[in-house]
């Protein structure tokens, strides 16, 4: 069974710092990899979809990189802002292409 | 586009009684629709897959009789969590997949904003 695993689970910077977030997964045979944000009591925004044959993705001051061989994605973020504080969550599509793997996800706050 | 709605949004509710939330995919289609769970500090669960017009699949350890899921449409998969007890008390969240993959990339789900039960 799919694990995914997400380091750290909360991290606090002050505003400007960039900063990387991890997710390991265990079965490297995945689909796409994406990642989400989550603001308290608040549904999903997905931020970034990694296709498997692709290295890395980039939206404004996020980048995600995908290394499947190793298990790793990492999560970029440039020069954080209050606003990007929230709960960022690592998912794995299975090579079936449905079922989706979610890690705990990291607890960001960035304050000014 | 892709846009996927939830309602209620919230519910309270009192021990022993039936709760249904809706899941509505507002300008696509979709055959398959997914159930999540979410317990507070934890990761989203997956409960159940349902496919339109079938049976629900559903994942190890849910109960199928608790959970009843209803896809009877395209655009609307129904969850109704029955004889609603303290610890049914979460937060559900559904994604739909669209048909024939028109999301950006092929399988990609779209979520719903979730809603959030509390069984008193």
């Amino acid at each position: 069974k799919q694990e995914v695993t997400q380091i750290p689970a909360a991290l606090s910077v002050p505003e400007g710092e960039n900063l990387v977030l991890n997710c390991s997964f265990t079965d490297s045979a995945i689909y796409n990899l994406q990642w989400f944000r989550q603001d308290p009591g608040k549904g999903l925004t997905s931020l970034l979809l990694i296709q498997s044959s692709q290295r890395e993705q980039t939206s404004g001051r996020l980048n995600a990189s995908l290394d499947k061989s190793s298990g790793r994605s990492t999560l970029y973020i440039a020069a954080s802002q209050p606003g990007d504080s929230a709960t960022y969550l690592c998912a794995v599509y299975s090579n079936s292409g449905y079922a989706l793997n979610f890690g705990k996800g990291t607890s960001l706050l960035v304050t000014p | 586009g892709a846009v996927v709605s939830q309602h209620p949004s919230w519910v309270i509710c009192k021990s022993g009684t039936s709760v249904k939330i809706e899941c509505r995919s507002l300008d696509f289609q979709a055959t398959t629709m997914f159930w999540y769970r979410q317990f507070p500090k934890q990761s989203l669960m997956l409960m159940a897959t349902s496919n339109e017009g079938s049976k629900a699949t559903y994942e190890q350890g849910v109960e199928k009789d608790k959970f009843l899921i209803n896809h009877a449409s395209l655009t609307l998969s129904t969850l109704t969590v029955t004889s609603a007890h303290p610890e049914d008390s979460s937060f559900y969240i559904c994604s739909a997949l669209p048909l024939g993959g028109a999301g950006s990339y092929y399988n990609e789900q779209f979520f719903g904003p979730g809603t959030r039960l509390t069984v008193l």
